[in-house]
């Protein structure tokens, strides 16, 4: 099955400031998602974006499909986007949705 | 639409116990899956299923059976419960397992094996 990496692991940000997340994929995948989990350990779907950029609030997300790999950006940082934020896809015909390890965000104040 | 609904939120189970974590989605997704989450790990595929009557094993299937009767009802059952089995449990449903369909998953179910 497909691999899926995310870096980096673990984030500290202060209140403000912007990031980039990464995911990378082992093989093409035809489903995307990125997913924030919040300190209650809801999964809460942020984009689903299996190829192209798209944008809400002051986050955005790009996959590039063919070199496969998704950035998630989140700009002006507040507390509440702490928590740990997962990428997640799967191949054609596989119907099997892997998730990467996570990168844990912390903001502080 | 109630979305994706995972019962119960919480167990404690002994040993060699067995129960059935249930899942049910309203928006008559065909796709349907569980996943379970240790701690600071990731999530990880147990069973999916394409439709009813449809189920097949996922990363880590051993220990855990699923049906799917219905379009509505992913149930997944503990034979006999190990304390390595202990972890956060999602639901998770989409409209097919085809392209260009998002997953949307439940609340979750925290079951502790003693």
């Amino acid at each position: 099955g497909i691999q899926v990496e995310q870096s980096p692991p673990d984030l500290i940000l202060q209140e403000g400031a912007n990031s980039t997340l990464r995911c990378n994929f082992s093989d093409s995948v035809n489903n995307l998602q990125w997913f924030h989990q919040n300190p209650w350990g809801q999964l809460i779907n942020l984009f689903y974006i299996p190829s192209g950029t798209k944008q809400n609030g002051r986050l955005s997300a790009t996959t590039v499909a063919t070199e496969r790999y998704s950035l998630l950006y989140i700009s002006s940082s507040q507390t509440t986007d702490s928590g740990v934020y997962f990428c997640a896809g799967s191949t054609s015909g596989t119907y099997k949705y892997i998730f990467g390890t996570g990168t844990r965000l912390k903001v502080l104040a | 639409n109630a979305g994706v609904t995972q019962t119960p939120k919480f167990q404690v189970l002994k040993t060699g116990q067995s129960m059935t974590l249930q899942c049910a989605q309203d928006m008559n997704h065909e796709y349907m899956s569980w996943y379970r989450q240790d701690p600071g790990m990731g999530l990880r595929l147990i069973h999916y299923s394409v439709g009813a009557g449809i189920t097949d094993q996922g990363e880590v299937p051993n220990g855990y059976n699923v049906s799917r009767s219905t379009t509505e009802d992913f149930p997944l059952r503990l034979l006999s419960a190990a304390p390595s089995q202990t972890s956060v449990y999602f639901c998770a449903s989409s409209y097919s397992a085809d392209s260009n369909q998002p997953q949307h998953f439940g609340d979750g179910t925290r079951l502790s094996i003693l």
